[in-house]
């Protein structure tokens, strides 16, 4: 069965300072991972994902993500946060269910911005 | 790019009524449609997935009579929310994939935030 575990409920870093957000993941097969973004009552937003291609993945808004097979990990991480960074994370697995490849979330990581 | 229209955006119902919500795929056609539940600072739970013209296939725990799933286009799919009551009270959130954008393709609609009062 596959499953991410995302290792942090709350980060909270200063404007400016990189940004780290930790995800591992278990997976029986190559994994597709992805990382998505949600601002307070809104939708997801996708900043990323890695489909068996380059290892190191860059995403929109300066974020990126290095999926490491031998560490089972696929990290954000971005060199300067913004307060506009400041939203709900979600680190994703995409699993074959059926005739249809399904989406299981990681519980979310709130990342807090300071001034 | 792919853009998911999710209506409405929310919505306050007495208890014993029924809630409709819809998901719009408004630049594709959107082949398979996935409804997603959300509790307060929880993830995202998958409820059931639908494919264009068949059933909904609902997730352990979820009940079907009580969310009606229909996908009866390619652009458009609908939850209602029957006889609902307060634990009903969610935001829940639609997405939509087609061959087209690939298996690596979900676009999120923006959400309803349903309060059952």
């Amino acid at each position: 069965a596959q499953s991410v575990t995302q290792l942090d409920s709350h980060v909270s870093v200063s404007e400016g300072t990189p940004v780290l957000l930790r995800c591992n993941y278990s997976s029986s097969y190559s994994p597709s991972l992805f990382w998505y973004v949600q601002h307070p009552n809104k939708g997801l937003q996708l900043l990323l994902k890695y489909t068996s291609a380059a290892t190191l993945v860059k995403g929109i808004n300066g974020f990126e993500a290095e999926f490491k097979k031998s560490e089972t990990s696929f990290h954000l991480t971005k060199p300067s946060a913004h307060m506009s960074d400041a939203a709900e994370y979600f680190c994703v697995v995409s699993v074959r269910g059926g005739s249809n490849y399904k989406l299981t979330f990681g519980k979310g990581t709130l990342l807090t911005v300071n001034p | 790019g792919a853009v998911v229209s999710q209506h409405p955006s929310w919505v306050i119902c007495k208890s014993g009524t029924s809630v409709k919500i819809e998901c719009r795929s408004l630049d594709f056609q959107a082949t398979t449609m996935f409804w997603y539940r959300q509790f307060p600072k929880q993830s995202l739970m998958l409820m059931a997935t639908s494919n264009e013209g068949s059933k909904a296939t609902y997730e352990q725990g979820v009940e079907k009579d009580k969310f009606l799933i229909n996908h009866a286009s390619l652009t458009l799919s609908t939850l209602t929310v029957t006889s609902a009551h307060p634990e009903d009270s969610s935001f829940y959130i639609c997405s939509a994939s087609s061959p087209g954008q690939g298996y690596y393709g979900y676009t999120f609609g923006s959400g309803t935030r349903l309060t059952v009062v």
